[in-house]
């Protein structure tokens, strides 16, 4: 049981770039998440998605675009990468409403 | 989603307990209390949650005031390894908003 992973887990861009981390889960879970840490601070929501096809924006959404396509996948596209983007990216699932969320392992992303 | 206040940071001796206190005055009745915790640079952890009964697992236990404005985890014997930022979320469960934490430091 693999559960959240991420990929990739570390890459460096160059500004105006544009990449997508990719995030998949094995356990059926309805609810998935996008966070990102800044150093030493705690974790901002960016989008999460109820299901196939619903997403809905978090805290910080700007300069990010989401999808869900699958159960299984929720991608995060960066389409103009720009520095106050460094940080480091979680991924997270759960089965629904008021369920422990599931955390990958992050993707640390610096961008110069 | 309710606000929380936690101390910014703690010290427990390896073998006692840990209490872990956080303030969430404004809790609305649908709103759940839930503890995670963050070891180093990995991924969040989740530990416990509850509404308004006093809850265990083999982690820890969670306990929430009677009027629910305030919650304690306790992490009954700390070992080293529970050093780590602990995170206290107050939502009804459709997103989880992270606050700053308490950093735990186990000290030997």
């Amino acid at each position: 049981n693999a559960g959240v992973t991420q990929t990739p887990k570390f890459r460096i861009l160059k500004i105006g770039q544009s990449m997508t981390l990719q995030c998949t889960q094995d356990m059926n879970h309805n609810y998935m998440y996008w966070y990102r840490q800044d150093p030493g601070m705690g974790l901002k929501l960016i989008y999460y998605s109820v299901g196939a096809g619903i997403t809905d924006k978090g805290e910080v959404p700007n300069g990010y675009n989401v999808s869900r396509s699958t159960t299984e996948d929720f991608p995060l596209r960066l389409e103009l990468a720009a520095p106050s983007q460094t940080s480091v990216y979680f991924c997270a699932s759960s089965y629904g409403v008021r369920q422990p969320q599931h955390f990958g392992d992050g993707t640390r992303l610096s961008i110069l | 989603d309710a606000k929380t206040t936690q101390p910014p940071s703690m010290d427990c001796a390896e073998g006692r307990a840990a209490n872990l206190p956080c303030n969430h005055s404004t809790i609305s009745g649908n709103e759940y209390v839930y503890w995670y915790r963050q070891i180093h640079s990995q991924g969040p952890q989740y530990i416990i949650h509850g509404l308004k009964n006093n809850e265990t697992n083999e982690m820890a236990s969670l306990i929430i005031t009677e009027d629910r404005k305030s919650s304690t985890l306790i992490l009954p014997h700390a070992t080293l390894r529970d050093t780590a930022v602990y995170y206290c979320i107050v939502s009804p469960g459709d997103k989880v908003i992270f606050g700053p934490g308490t950093s735990l430091s186990v000290i030997p």
